[in-house]
């Protein structure tokens, strides 16, 4: 049972939006502390996708987003291509646990 | 461009202790005030946050696994070891190292390839 709760999976067909949620607690999103994403395509080390909530890193297309609001937090991805298809975890800082915590993780298909 | 390569035997056995070596290579390695982490993804689950260390030695583990784990650096030689004592077959899992990005900005840039480690006699 993961601190931050994702969905197991998403769909959509290529072209279209999906988001993915985050929902945490008032120990660790709720307190203020940042989010921050993971993309990890089958077989391979994960790579960080969003920081600090909203920001991407050099290289991550602008069809990748995030936010933020309370207890809970979301990416968003439009456009959806094949290479999409990954799964992805949210994660951040739970202070009741003084741990690093991250979610579940959500696989995303593409259809 | 910063490179990460953990190392280790590959499968462990029950109530012994899982050693594992991350060599960083690239963009100043070690440099003064970086932050490592081990983060560990048992096969077809998510990933759990084993522990971090400072470049000046301070650590940070997580509570469900602080009386088994010890991180270390060896700036001398550009690496990050982890060792995990008393394992069982829940440890088994991928192994990862990854540069954290500071001590308030709480995430991880930069991740190596991954070491899958089997605990089974």
């Amino acid at each position: 049972q993961s601190v931050l709760t994702q969905p197991p999976s998403v769909s959509g067909a290529p072209g279209q939006r999906v988001t993915i949620s985050c929902t945490g607690s008032s120990s660790n999103i709720g307190a203020g502390y940042d989010v921050h994403w993971y993309q990890q395509p089958p077989g391979t080390a994960p790579t960080l996708l969003i920081y600090g909530n909203d920001n991407r890193p050099s290289g991550v297309p602008d069809r990748f987003s995030g936010s933020k609001s309370g207890t809970s937090a979301s990416l968003a991805l439009t456009g959806l291509q094949a290479d999409d298809e990954a799964d992805y975890y949210c994660q951040s800082y739970d202070s009741s646990l003084s741990t690093v915590v991250f979610g579940g993780g959500t696989k995303l298909t593409v259809l | 461009q910063l490179q990460l390569q953990e190392s280790g035997p590959g499968l462990v056995k029950p109530s012994e202790t899982l050693s594992l070596t991350c060599t960083v290579s690239g963009d100043s390695s070690l440099s003064t005030g970086s932050y490592w982490g081990w983060i560990r993804q048992p096969p077809g689950k998510g990933l759990e946050w084993i522990g971090t260390i400072f470049s000046d030695g301070r650590t940070y583990y997580s509570p469900s696994l602080k009386s088994r784990v010890t991180i270390s650096v060896d700036t001398s030689k550009n690496q990050i070891s982890l060792r995990l004592n008393s394992v069982t077959a829940a440890d088994t899992a991928v192994y990862y190292c990854a540069r954290q990005r500071s001590a308030a900005m709480v995430y991880f840039a930069y991740w190596g390839q991954g070491t899958l480690v089997t605990v089974s006699s």
